[in-house]
């Protein structure tokens, strides 16, 4: 079947915009996480939802990144006032559930560059 | 600061040799850990995962081992084949908690 899907692939923005990137989770999977991944690190956690709502925003660094799924399926990533320090691959990820030995599905990746 | 450690950015194996990928962690509450593989341009892919009520779990040429009281796990690849060229990330949970990441190490498959 469809595995989670993210668009779009690239984005170039200038310093300053705003940006959105949308993320389709596998269909049925209830979970789903936002990543974000620089050069040579690994998958730093954002946020994620179980359905509609976020059960965990710690991962966000601040008040420009905000994310919502309001339907429980469909996530958008949304980041206000970009800054050249947000360049970095977002990674989503969805789940079954949000249980421990469920594993994460992740979608290919948005890679954000602000210039 | 790392929760979850893997010191190694490379490694080299010949084709058919075992390959051994290391993951050490500091919070003594991770109790499910995880390894990803890795392919450039494509999100992580789920490889296999242990519990820790388990010290091994093997599927296919895939075995992890998990070590508590060293807050050790590790990959074992055997025999290893060039399409297991890839970054690996190790990843560790506590509960429900949402999964945290190591650097990741490039393994090279040499035919």
């Amino acid at each position: 079947g469809a595995g989670v899907s993210q668009t779009p692939s690239n984005k170039v923005t200038e310093k300053g915009k705003y940006v959105e990137l949308r993320c389709d989770p596998i269909s049925g999977h209830t979970a789903l996480y936002w990543y974000r991944q620089s050069l040579g690190q690994g998958p730093e956690f954002l946020i994620y939802f179980q359905g509609t709502g976020a059960a965990d925003d710690s991962g966000l660094p601040n008040d420009r990144f905000f994310a919502v799924r309001p339907e429980g399926s469909v996530s958008t990533l949304k980041i206000q006032r970009t800054e050249r320090g947000d360049s970095a691959v977002y990674l989503c990820a969805s789940s079954r559930d949000s249980s421990y030995n469920s594993p994460l599905h992740f979608g290919n990746g948005t890679r954000l560059t602000v210039t | 600061d790392q929760q979850v450690k893997q010191n190694s950015p490379s490694l080299s194996v010949q084709e058919g040799r075992i390959s051994i990928l290391n993951c050490d962690y500091t919070n003594s509450m991770f109790d499910y850990f995880l390894w990803y593989k890795k392919y450039p341009a494509e999100g992580p892919t789920f490889l296999i995962s242990i519990s820790s009520i388990k010290d091994k779990n093997e599927d296919g040429r895939f075995t992890v081992f998990l070590n508590k009281s060293a807050k050790h796990l590790s990959l074992h690849i055997v025999p290893s084949q060039p399409g297991d060229s890839a970054v690996y990330f190790c990843a560790a949970r506590s509960g429900n908690t949402p999964l945290v990441f190591g650097k990741g190490t490039r393994l090279s498959v040499i035919a």
